[in-house]
Formats: C-alpha cells, structure tokens, sequence
C-alpha cells in the first residue's frame, strides 16, 4: 500500500459525459501528478500540482482539468468524454515539487467510456 | 526520438534465476534520475528502485539491483532468485533536471517488458 488512495475505483460512463476523478496523496506530500496509461499511448504524465498551485503540464487535452485542493486532495476533471479516453487513470504523490524523489502511485482509475 | 527504450516486449525467466530487463535514456541534463516500476496484473504500479544520475554506486533493494552505466545511458533492472510473484510488467522511468529551475518533476516511462516467471 503506497498510501495514495484514488477513488473510484472502477468508473463506466458513456461518450459526452463528464467525470471526476478523485486522489488524496501520502501524508505530509505537497505534491500531486496524474498519468494515463492506455493500450496506444503507454503511461502519459498529465499535470502536476504543489501545494495547490500548478508546477508542470504534459499531453493534458483541453476537455480535461485538475486542481488541487487547501487538504492537498486533487481531482481530474474530464468532459465531453470520448471512446479514447478509455484508460487507466493514475495518480502519484511526492513530498516536494523537484529534487527527484521517488513518486508514489495510487491503485488508478480504470475508466470506460461507451 | 523516445527518450526511454525498452527493447524487451515480454521475457520468461525460470524461477529463481536472475534475470535482466533493459533500459536505454535519452537525455541532455546533467542531472536526472531513474526508476523502475513494477505493475502486477492487478493493475497498481508499484516502485521498486532509483538511481540518480550523480549515485556513483549502482543501487540496490533487496533482490533488486540496478546496473547503471551512464556512459551507455542504460539502466538497466536485474532482478536476482526471481519468485512467482515477480511476473508482472516492468516499466522504466526518468525525471530530467532537478531544483527550482527543473519544469517539475514528471517522469517519462518506456513501454515496459512484462515478465513471466516459470515454476
């Protein structure tokens, strides 16, 4: 157990829809990330967030948002879901925004857009 | 151009041999770390070891060692008396630059190598 927890766990929804998608990091972590892995694309960072501010954005679709939380608990947001966007949803915390500690994964978000 | 290679789609080792996973970067910092993942069927990723790119030692954890040669920018994974329990994908990461000046701290991954090990 890496101490992030992700909910939920299983998520089926159907294309336009939006979803969010929620994550509380390890305690006394500052620092949260989400990655998409999906079958065409691997594992994709997405966007980082520090201490409620956002550090650093990847391959994050307009349709999709995040944020940070004052508790240090972060949710992704995705809208006008499309077929594509079927993959498995993580989220990972470190106790920094740099210096290249290890990240810690939560268990992910399977999601399934019909 | 990929900045993580892993060559190796999927490997069998019998169980309790070593057995080797490689892993080739591409990066121009100075600075930079790397790691290896494990993610079982289950789904979860779970970390297994880190080597920064400064570490003169080559890193371990328990059965798991990493053979870094910087010179190749490979770092490559050995995972020794391999159990059961290791079949899984393996996957390698790096996070370029570091400190305040670094655009945070994402990690770049390869596209794993699933193991399956023999009884």
């Amino acid at each position: 157990d890496s101490g992030v927890t992700q909910t939920p766990k299983h998520l089926i929804t159907a294309t336009g829809q939006r979803v969010t998608l929620r994550c509380s990091p390890r305690s006394g972590d500052l620092s949260v990330y989400w990655y998409q892995q999906s079958l065409d694309q691997g594992l994709q960072f997405l966007i980082q967030y520090y201490n409620g501010e956002e550090r650093a954005k990847g391959n994050i679709l307009e349709r999709f948002s995040a944020q940070q939380f004052p508790d240090l608990h972060s949710e992704l947001n995705l809208s006008s879901l499309e077929l594509g966007d079927s993959a498995l949803y993580f989220c990972a915390s470190s106790t920094h925004a740099t210096g290249g500690e290890t990240q810690y994964f939560g268990p992910g978000t399977r999601l399934l857009v019909l | 151009a990929q900045k993580i290679t892993q060559t190796q789609p999927g490997m069998f080792v019998q169980e309790k041999e070593a057995v080797t996973l490689d892993c080739t970067y591409d990066t121009s910092d100075q600075s930079y770390g790397l790691f290896w993942y494990k993610q079982p069927s289950s789904g979860e990723m779970i970390f297994l070891i880190y080597q920064g790119s400064y570490d003169e030692q080559n890193a371990t954890e328990g059965r798991y060692s990493l053979n870094f040669q910087k010179a190749r920018k490979s770092a490559n994974l050995v995972i020794s008396a391999s159990q059961l329990g290791d079949s899984a994908m393996y996957f390698c990461a790096m996070r370029e630059g570091r400190g305040i000046k670094a655009a945070g701290n994402k990690l770049t991954f390869g596209g794993g190598t699933r193991v399956l090990v023999k009884p």
